[in-house]
């Protein structure tokens, strides 16, 4: 089983809709990042959160550190959030390395 | 704006070739990582670099060497290529160690081994 749970992997939506995606972990973490990969392959960071919510435009980060689970939602979503979106956490002890989710693939159509 | 540059995005190389992937940051980074991304692994990391000569190894490092003698360049080489290295080859720097900050990647490289 994967330490770190993604879901859904593929996820499916009309321009305008709001979507989630959903991230969970296994072990105890110090830190989590939201990556966003578009077509061709260069990964952006969307979000780091250690605790509570963080919001970028149409884009909410949430954690909950006690249930290990964090949510990445958009508002609004337009066909150029088209991505593959990617859960990373940090360990608190592993220096240097993250675990990253599977990712998961979104398409919005107009 | 700040960049992390890889050399080549696509390349095609022969079994048992030397292949170097160059990865340069402008951010006075200390932290570089070399990954490679696969369908259905997602990112593993290979080595990561946390200060100028230093390097450590990370879960997939066998096939794998690094160099990193200047303080915006980490190299990744792969001695011998083989048919299983063919992937995708990310790198990333952060200005903090313990990767509680942001995160900044380059555009990838494509390798192809034949």
């Amino acid at each position: 089983k994967n330490e770190v749970e993604q879901s859904p992997q593929n996820l499916t939506a009309q321009e305008g809709e709001f979507i989630t995606i959903n991230c969970s972990y296994s072990v105890g973490i110090s830190a989590l990042h939201w990556l966003q990969q578009h077509p061709g392959g260069g990964i952006v960071s969307l979000f780091m959160l250690s605790s509570g919510k963080k919001k970028h435009g149409r884009l909410i980060a949430t954690i909950n550190i006690q249930e290990k689970h964090s949510s990445l939602h958009i508002t609004a979503s337009h066909p150029r959030d088209s991505a593959v979106y990617i859960c990373a956490v940090k360990g608190g002890t592993s220096y240097g390395k993250l675990t990253f989710g599977q990712g998961t693939i979104l398409t919005v159509h107009p | 704006d700040v960049k992390v540059t890889q050399s080549s995005r696509y390349l095609v190389k022969r079994t048992g070739e030397k292949v170097f992937l160059e990865c340069v940051q402008d951010m006075d980074h200390e932290n570089m990582f070399w990954y490679r991304q696969d369908p259905g692994l997602g990112l593993r990391l290979i080595y990561f670099s946390y200060d100028v000569k230093m390097k450590e190894k990370g879960d997939i490092p066998e096939g794998y060497s690094v160099s990193r003698e200047k303080k915006e360049r980490f190299s990744l080489i792969l001695e011998s290529a083989s048919t299983n290295q063919t992937s995708m080859y990310l790198c990333a720097s952060s200005l903090v160690a313990d990767l509680s900050g942001e995160l900044f990647f380059g555009e990838g490289s494509r390798l192809t081994v034949l």
